[in-house]
This record gives structure tokens, sequence and C-alpha cells, in this order.
């Protein structure tokens, strides 16, 4: 079984400029999430998909990041326009159970 | 008060013994209790889920639950240099259909040769 795929895996972007990543979950899952993992720091739920419907997304900066899940399957996260502080690396992670999250290899950023 | 918390560490531990690694959260409507590892730049992986109050056991790996006290522990015996990590604790929120993780800020391991 293929696992969760992302790409790219690495960007370097200037602040204001805007970037996207792209997310490939396991087969069949029906849950997506994307996390942002600040370095030493636990990842934090950006936002959540049940097929191609939003289930969550309390903590998405909306006024500059944004997310859709294509046809309940890939999944892009966009973010405009970029600051300093959203250095980081992006996790996808998808699920068929509770319990079960296989994450992807992530989307390092920096953001100079 | 942080939804979960972790001592960052590190922990040093010497290799055979046991590794204790301990994370409170402050949800008290909380269900499923899971612990990652992560190795330096790589993504967390699965180790143990718990959802019952008691100890889980799993290899050499323990997981023990206690919804009263809200504490959830893992336990690692026979601690090899292959452990070394940061190991992280995670809450599932609780209620509706929302079910992403709360994670702490992760526990640094190291096992000493």
């Amino acid at each position: 079984e293929a696992g969760v795929a992302q790409s790219p895996r690495y960007k370097i972007i200037e602040k204001r400029q805007s970037v996207a990543f792209w997310c490939n979950p396991i087969s069949g899952h029906a849950t997506l999430y994307w996390y942002q993992q600040i370095l030493g720091q636990g990842p934090k739920l950006l936002i959540q998909f049940q097929n191609n419907g939003v289930v969550d997304d309390s903590q998405l900066p909306k006024d500059r990041f944004s997310a859709e899940r294509l046809k309940g399957v890939d999944s892009t996260l966009k973010i405009q326009p970029a600051k300093l502080e959203d250095s980081a690396v992006y996790l996808c992670a998808s699920s068929s159970t509770v319990g079960v999250r296989d994450f992807g290899p992530g989307t390092r950023l920096t953001v100079t | 008060q942080k939804e979960v918390e972790q001592n960052s560490g590190p922990l040093s531990v010497p290799e055979g013994a046991i590794a204790s690694l301990n994370c409170t959260y402050s949800d008290r409507g909380s269900q499923s209790f899971f612990w990652y590892r992560q190795y330096s730049g790589k993504s967390p992986e699965l180790i143990m889920s718990i959802y019952s109050n008691g100890d889980k056991e799993d290899g050499r790996f323990t997981a023990q639950l206690n919804k009263a006290s809200q504490y959830v522990s893992l336990l690692i015996r026979d601690s090899q240099p292959s452990d070394s990590a940061t190991y992280l604790c995670a809450v599932k929120k609780s209620g509706g259909g929302a079910d992403g993780l709360t994670f702490g800020k992760g526990t640094h391991l190291i096992i000493q040769p």
C-alpha cells in the first residue's frame, strides 16, 4: 500500500509571496488532515476534510491560508501572502478509522 | 493551561533501562490517546494508541492511561539507541465529527550506549 504523498518536499520563498502544497492520501482514506509543525513544537491541526467537505478549520488562519480537497481525493494547501512565522513543516495525514493516522513526509517551508 | 503538556527534556536513559515518558491533558472529555515517535527530519509515526484506563502493552512499549488524573504515559523497556527520538503525546478532540489530534511539544529521548 502506497503511503501519503506530498510535494514539493522543500520550498523557499520570500515573505509576501504565495505558495501551494499538494497531498495525495492513501487510497480509500476518506479523512485528510493538514498539520503545521514549527521547529521544536508538536504538529498543530490546520484543517480536516471528510471526503471533500471541511469538518474542522478552526485553527486555519483564513486571512492567508486556504485549502481544498479535489473530488474527495487530492488536497492543496495555499498560503498567500506568506509571513516569516509561516516557516514550518506542513504535514498531510490521512485516516480510514479513528486513531489511525498515516503522515506524509511533509513539506519544509522556509520564508525569508 | 496548555491542552497537552509534556516535559521537553532531553531525557537521558542508559541503554537497557526503562524510559518513562509522561503527558498530561486538560480536556476531561478526551477519549483517545496516542503516542508518536518522530526522528529528526522525519514525520511522526504512530507507536501506540490507548482508549481505556489501565495499561496496554505492545512489545517493548507500554502505554498507561489514568483519566481521573488526566495523564498518559509511555514506558519503553530494554531501551535501545534506536529509540532515541522525540516522542509526541496526542489527544483526540472530544465530541462531534472533528477528530483531529492535539499534540504536545514532545519529549526528546536520548538512549546512552
